[in-house]
């Protein structure tokens, strides 16, 4: 049982931007200070975009962007594209010497 | 080029067995912890296991502890998930992915493999 809650799908229509919650409801989560974000499009591997709560790996468009508070990280998209619907994963170290990810969320572009 | 091939996935019977491979290419190997992901078709993502760079420490989910063993041999650059007492609940997509290391944690999961599915049923 998952324990980073996200929404199910968050929508949003082209150029405008959105941001995807990642809730932790789990002590055993470690400090949340390990967060990472991952794209996974239909069929394919899961692809990082976001480590560290906030760092982007080269190559990772500047649109894409997160924070953390407490114990909820953001995942927020900028001026959304229609190569952006996908389906979204938070993911955490716990103190388990483990990792969770979130229950995902599909982003859809209208 | 940075390349992660899995192999060994197929059809397997309940309570079967079954070893993944996944083959490195374009890194040094032995200087990486990696990590088993699965993902059932439609559902999420589930960490399954980690083995750290010299295969001294393992970690693995609750969901297959006791069942699965990872293990690498890093002069073939070659990961491995060997499957044991397989259920209906296994089967899934199974990723290997490569771990980044941050502050002494490895679980940044940087380059992932294509997958390989395993199905059990009778």
């Amino acid at each position: 049982q998952s324990a980073l809650t996200q929404p199910a799908s968050v929508s949003g229509s082209s150029g405008e931007s959105i941001t995807i919650s990642c809730a932790e409801s789990n002590s055993d989560v470690g400090s949340f200070h390990y967060v990472s974000w991952y794209q996974q499009h239909p069929g394919k591997a899961p692809k990082l975009m976001i480590y560290d709560v906030s760092d982007r790996p080269s190559g990772v468009s500047n649109r894409f962007s997160a924070s953390k508070s407490g114990n909820t990280a953001s995942l927020t998209i900028s001026g959304l594209q229609t190569e952006d619907e996908a389906d979204y994963y938070c993911s955490s170290y716990t103190s388990s010497s483990t990792l969770v990810f979130g229950t995902g969320t599909k982003v859809i572009v209208l | 080029q940075l390349q992660l091939v899995e192999s060994g996935g197929g059809v397997v019977q309940p309570g079967g067995s079954l070893r993944l491979s996944c083959a490195a290419f374009g890194f040094p190997f032995n200087g990486f912890a990696m990590h088993w992901v699965r993902q059932t078709p439609g559902k999420g993502l589930e960490w399954v296991a980690i083995i750290w760079f010299d295969g001294g420490n393992k970690f693995y989910a609750d969901s297959v502890k006791g069942r699965f063993t990872v293990s690498r041999d890093n002069s073939e650059k070659t990961l491995f998930l060997e499957m044991n007492s397989l259920r209906a609940e296994d089967t899934a997509v199974y990723y290997c992915a490569r771990g980044y290391c941050s502050g002494g944690y490895c679980y940044t999961l940087d380059h992932w493999g294509q997958g390989t599915l395993v199905t059990v049923s009778s």
